[in-house]
């Protein structure tokens, strides 16, 4: 099946640095990858759509200009908390569809990454 | 807009017993519904889907749900729970539509917990 790959699976880092988070789908192409963050005992929250070859989709409320998503290549997106604080700890998930048939992606289902613990010291 | 509810954000059973984990869902035309299993520090998994064709469906781990459209719901059962289902699930939903870059709409997610 899909696999999605998520690396790393834990930082631990100081207040003011800068993180990459990478997503990778290892057997299919995909042209849109998910990044969502989550709060303890929380759901997952939307952050934004990422699109090859083209500028992310953000959520209202997601500050653009702090996560910034690159998505240079079908297999790959990358989020990027910049100058990261003790309130961008989190649980961040990134998650990938494989094309579907006729109805374009709509009738398959994402496949997650295993998440990144992100904690700021 | 849609959205989606689940009922009960912790579901306690005893081991054997009956999983009964409550999902509906508002839409204007019947959505795509998933299931998403997740245990702690990890990623979700997908439990199973329904697209088209039999309400009934059979995901993994012994678990299924029936779509009804009447209600509105997609509720998640398993007969007989194992230890190893305690875990956070999530029911979604994704709208029908050619143009649809594929964006889930999750539910707040329910606590499975296990008793022996």
């Amino acid at each position: 099946g899909a696999v999605v790959s998520q690396h790393p699976s834990r930082v631990i880092c100081k207040s003011g640095t800068s993180v990459k988070i990478e997503c990778r789908s290892l057997d299919f192409q995909a042209t849109t990858m998910f990044w969502y963050r989550q709060f303890p005992k929380k759901s997952l929250m939307l952050m934004a759509t990422s699109n090859e070859g083209s500028k992310a989709t953000y959520e209202q409320g997601v500050e653009k200009d702090k996560f910034l998503i690159n998505h240079a290549s079908l297999t790959l997106s990358t989020l990027t908390v910049t100058s990261a604080h003790p309130e961008d700890s989190s649980f961040y998930i990134c998650s990938a569809s494989s094309p579907g048939q006729g109805d374009g992606y709509s009738n398959q289902p994402q496949h997650f990454g295993d998440g990144t613990r992100l904690s700021i010291l | 807009a849609q959205s989606v509810t689940q009922l009960g954000s912790h579901v306690s059973v005893s081991e054997g017993a009956l999983v009964l984990l409550r999902c509906n869902y508002s839409s204007s035309v019947p959505p795509y519904l998933f299931w998403y299993v997740q245990y702690p520090n990890q990623g979700l998994q997908l439990l199973l889907k329904y697209t088209t064709g039999a309400t009934l469906v059979k995901g993994i781990n012994g678990f299924e749900a029936e779509f009804k459209k009447s209600e509105t719901s997609f509720h998640l059962t398993k007969p007989s729970a194992h230890m190893s289902d305690a875990a956070e699930y999530f029911c979604a939903v994704r709208q029908k539509r050619s143009s649809n870059t594929g964006k889930l709409i999750f539910g707040q997610g329910t606590t499975l917990q296990v008793k022996p």
